[in-house]
């Protein structure tokens, strides 16, 4: 099955700096992979997702990336702030309709005011 | 509803009592999975269903699970004669389960407490 890899599990950074989030996954097959932020207490809430036939995708300061042939991919967050302190998850799916979606174990991110 | 609803919020039981947690999905959305998530961890799939089946049920991690959805709408996860290593929060999440995108939508979570 699918094996997802998620790195750093913990990330600190100052208010206005960059956060990467860096994702690697096995199954050439996996052709969907979103990004959930979980707050405390929170389920998961899907940020942003890219499908594989695109490398880039970015929704104001968030972006993603994608390359296939490394099967590995990242989640950006530019002019970081205090409220996007959170728990992310990356996760990849065979299914681009339909299907379970594996997760990596999380990235525990404090932006420092 | 405006979004993925489950009850209880929390569950607190003794070991060796069932369980029933209920799934209420995004209204429309023909797709509904369960996931379990154990402090600190990752999300772990439990089973999934398109309309009232379920193709792939292979997460659930002992026959003591068991789950079903009836009128492709509301979904109960039982677990009988909890242990302790199932305390976890068990999340739901919903999909439109067609169109371009497997985009899941979950809910807040059931927290158990198997004491």
């Amino acid at each position: 099955g699918e094996n997802v890899e998620q790195h750093p599990s913990t990330l600190s950074v100052q208010e206005g700096d960059s956060a990467v989030i860096k994702c690697t996954y096995s199954d050439s097959a996996s052709n969907y992979f979103p990004w959930y932020k979980q707050e405390l207490g929170k389920g998961p809430q899907l940020i942003i997702d890219i499908r594989s036939n695109v490398g880039e995708k970015k929704d104001q300061r968030i972006a993603v990336t994608l390359n296939k042939t490394a099967k590995h991919f990242s989640l950006h967050i530019t002019e970081t702030q205090p409220e996007d302190s959170a728990v992310y998850f990356c996760a990849a799916s065979r299914g681009s309709t339909l299907g379970r979606l594996y997760f990596g174990r999380g990235t525990q991110l404090t932006v420092w005011p | 509803g405006a979004g993925v609803s489950q009850s209880p919020s929390n569950k607190v039981t003794e070991k060796g009592k069932d369980v029933e947690l209920r799934c209420d999905p995004i209204s429309g959305h023909t797709a509904l999975y369960w996931y379990r998530q154990s402090l600190g961890q990752g999300l772990e799939f439990l089973i999934y269903f398109q309309g009232n089946s379920a193709p792939d049920k292979s997460g659930l991690p002992s026959d003591r699970f068991s789950a079903e959805r009836t009128g492709g709408s509301v979904s109960t996860l039982t677990i009988q004669r909890t242990q302790q290593e199932d305390s976890a929060v068990y999340l739901c999440a919903s999909s439109l389960g067609q169109g371009l995108l497997n985009e899941q939508f979950f809910g807040p979570g059931t927290r158990l407490t198997v004491l």
